[in-house]
């Protein structure tokens, strides 16, 4: 079965921290990798995306790939209260799925 | 630019009562998705469509669930009859190409009492 596992969280940051998130994936042929923000009654909204492996970076965002071991990270930099929020990994196969998000809480 | 856009974005409504999602895909976009998410069972893919047409319809519950894309610009989730265990938020959601960045409506909050 086709699995994109986070944790769930929540992930405490202080303000200013580097939030690390992490996913695992199931399907080998996965070839396109997405992470979402989604606020608590709002619809995900895209952040990132990365086809490649290495790292892709995007102002406090970075992206990093490793199809070898089948995961995909978000690290973001100076967190700011903003950044909290839910985060989710979508993984595309063939079909964009979803991971259960991890919840993310940067506090000042 | 328009997003995609659903409709109602509330609603209320007894069980055994039919209930229809409406979704206006992002012009263009050739796929459409329908998404339901609970905080039990996350973000599940019910039904997908490229150009108009219904390619994997394996996420949804049971029959009575359908979804229709009459259009490359509107299409409907039916729910008949309802159950409270359906109460979720609905999202619709649409890309252009197999593999590239979905967009998502602001997503139809469903309760059945």
């Amino acid at each position: 079965q086709k699995e994109v596992e986070q944790n769930s969280g929540p992930l405490s940051v202080p303000e200013g921290a580097i939030a690390s998130l992490n996913c695992t994936y199931s399907d080998r042929g996965s070839q396109s990798f997405f992470w979402y923000r989604q606020y608590s009654g709002k619809s995900p909204e895209l952040i990132m995306f990365i086809y490649s492996n290495g790292d892709k970076e995007d102002g406090r965002f970075t992206a990093q790939l490793n199809k070898a071991s089948q995961y995909v990270s978000l690290l973001i930099r100076d967190s700011q209260p903003s950044d909290s929020a839910t985060y989710l990994c979508a993984v595309n196969p063939a079909t964009p799925i979803f991971g259960a998000g991890t919840r993310l809480a940067v506090h000042p | 630019d328009a997003g995609v856009i659903q409709s109602p974005r509330h609603e209320v409504t007894e069980m055994g009562q039919e209930v229809t999602l409406r979704c206006k895909p992002i012009s263009g976009h050739d796929y459409l998705f329908w998404y339901r998410q609970t905080m039990m069972r996350g973000l599940e893919l019910l039904i997908y469509f490229n150009n108009n047409v219904p390619i994997d319809d394996s996420g949804m519950p049971e029959d009575r669930f359908s979804a229709k894309m009459p259009n490359a610009s509107f299409s409907t989730l039916k729910i008949q009859p309802s159950e409270p265990r359906d109460s979720a938020v609905y999202f619709c959601a649409s890309s252009s190409g197999h593999r590239n960045t979905i967009y998502f409506g602001e997503g139809s909050w469903l309760t059945v009492v």
